[in-house]
């Protein structure tokens, strides 16, 4: 059974502070995706990393897929209240299935 | 341009009884998903579809049954409600494992 370990579980941080979450798991994926969620809506693709090493950027977001593709970190610079919600990250294994980690739920207070 | 819609949003059943709750998709994907989330548990796969008339269980399945007869629906059944089906469930459509688009979620109560 593939896992993908999501940690912190839970962050509350201030406005303005930075903050990384990671996704790491054992197994190799071909690409890794991270979703936010909001309260009473589905998740919502952030971005997609597919090669060993990448990093992405959007805005004040950064991705990293690890060299290895068993892991991820997203980095948040300059925390914002709007940045509130569920970090969910998605292994991509076969053409036809995700598999999810149980999501870091940030809170940036103002 | 609708994208995923679930229906309903919200339902109240009592332990034993049945219901379908239905997901349309207007974008054509081939793939179309059902999951659950709960508190800490990330989302579930309950059964997925690869194409029209073609369903497959997914990591919890039992209690569920699915169909999907048009290219656009996917519909899950709950046959005999049980409180341990309290969740949130999710639709979710996509082409081949790339972005998958979710619909707002169903929230249901097993009383």
């Amino acid at each position: 059974t593939q896992l993908l370990e999501q940690s912190p579980q839970f962050l509350s941080i201030q406005e303005g502070e930075n903050l990384t979450v990671y996704c790491n798991s054992s197994s190799v994926f071909s690409s890794l995706q991270w979703y936010r969620q909001e309260p009473g809506e589905g998740p919502v693709l952030l971005v997609t990393v597919v090669t060993g090493g990448e990093v992405k950027k959007l805005k004040r977001l950064t991705f990293q897929f690890g060299d290895a593709r068993k892991d991820s970190s997203l980095h948040i610079t300059a925390a914002q209240p709007g940045d509130t919600g569920l970090y969910l990250c998605a292994g991509g294994y076969s053409n036809y299935q995700l598999i999810w980690g149980a999501g870091t739920k940030l809170i940036i207070k103002p | 341009n609708a994208g995923v819609t679930q229906t309903p949003k919200f339902r109240v059943l009592k332990t034993g009884q049945s219901m379908t709750l239905l997901c349309a998709q207007d974008m054509n994907h081939e793939y179309m998903y059902w999951y659950r989330q709960d508190p800490g548990m990330g989302l579930r796969l309950i059964h997925y579809s690869v194409g029209e008339g073609t369903t497959a269980k997914g990591e919890v399945p039992d209690g569920y049954n699915v169909s999907r007869l048009k290219k656009q629906n996917f519909l899950l059944g709950l046959e005999s409600a049980a409180p341990s089906q309290t969740s949130v469930y999710f639709c979710a459509s996509n082409y081949y494992g790339t972005e998958a688009f979710f619909g707002q979620g169903t929230r249901l109560t097993v009383v």
